[in-house]
């Protein structure tokens, strides 16, 4: 497809479970963003790639979320230990230029912490 | 307080109405202004992009950005159901920078 892609598109975790979502950007993305959107709620910026550089990591709430991109294409959003406060929808977005201006979003993973 | 101010509404008004959507922020440093459109259990899609001040029109739709007030508004024109979504106002600090999202207005169109 050509959009962005995000797995799986839902997630049940028991508590102090290990998590981790997959985004597959739009062949040829520069950018990656990794947004939290609690219910009701906009956006929430969590960190920025370029290629495979992690340039922004400010808005990753705990040292229990870790992102990477090794290869500067697919990325992995990963949460250790999961509590309930991080039951949210986890979005990926790419954009082809340096920037956030023309971000694609995917569909997002629906992350419930029981 | 929050650096993007939005009305969580939600708003309803009836098809072929006018509506109006705002935002207030408080960083003089944002440059980009955009607007995304989110349907229900969807991921946001980019819907107006403007920089600096002034009025952007694409079809029904119709940004404005008041750097001088820190308003930024959406004009929707002969609304329709479709058009039934949460809007996310959305400033940036540079095209290379993270978006800051407003918490977002849900907007019900009736026919």
């Amino acid at each position: 497809g050509a959009g962005v892609s995000q797995s799986p598109r839902y997630k049940v975790a028991k508590r102090g479970q290990d998590v981790a979502l997959r985004c597959d950007p739009i062949s040829g993305h520069v950018s990656l963003f990794w947004y939290q959107q609690a219910l009701g709620q906009g956006p929430e910026f969590l960190t920025y790639f370029q290629n495979e550089a992690q340039l922004d990591k400010s808005g990753l709430p705990s040292d229990r979320f870790f992102a990477e991109r090794p290869e500067g294409s697919v990325s992995t959003l990963k949460i250790q230990r999961t509590q309930q406060e991080d039951s949210a929808v986890y979005l990926c977005a790419s954009s082809l230029a340096q920037g956030a201006t023309e971000a694609f979003f995917g569909q997002g993973t629906r992350l419930t912490v029981v | 307080q929050k650096e993007v101010e939005q009305d969580p509404g939600p708003l309803s008004v009836p098809e072929g109405a006018i509506v109006s959507l705002n935002c207030t922020y408080s960083n003089s440093a944002f440059q980009y202004f955009m607007w995304y459109r989110q349907y229900s259990r969807k991921g946001p899609e980019l819907l107006m992009y403007t920089y600096s001040s002034g009025n952007k029109e694409d079809g029904r739709f119709t940004a404005q950005v008041d750097k001088s007030s820190k308003y930024i508004s959406l004009f929707i024109r002969d609304s329709q159901p479709s058009d039934s979504a949460t809007y996310l106002c959305a400033p940036g600090y540079s095209s290379a920078s993270k978006i800051i999202f407003g918490s977002g207005t849900r907007l019900s169109i009736r026919p």
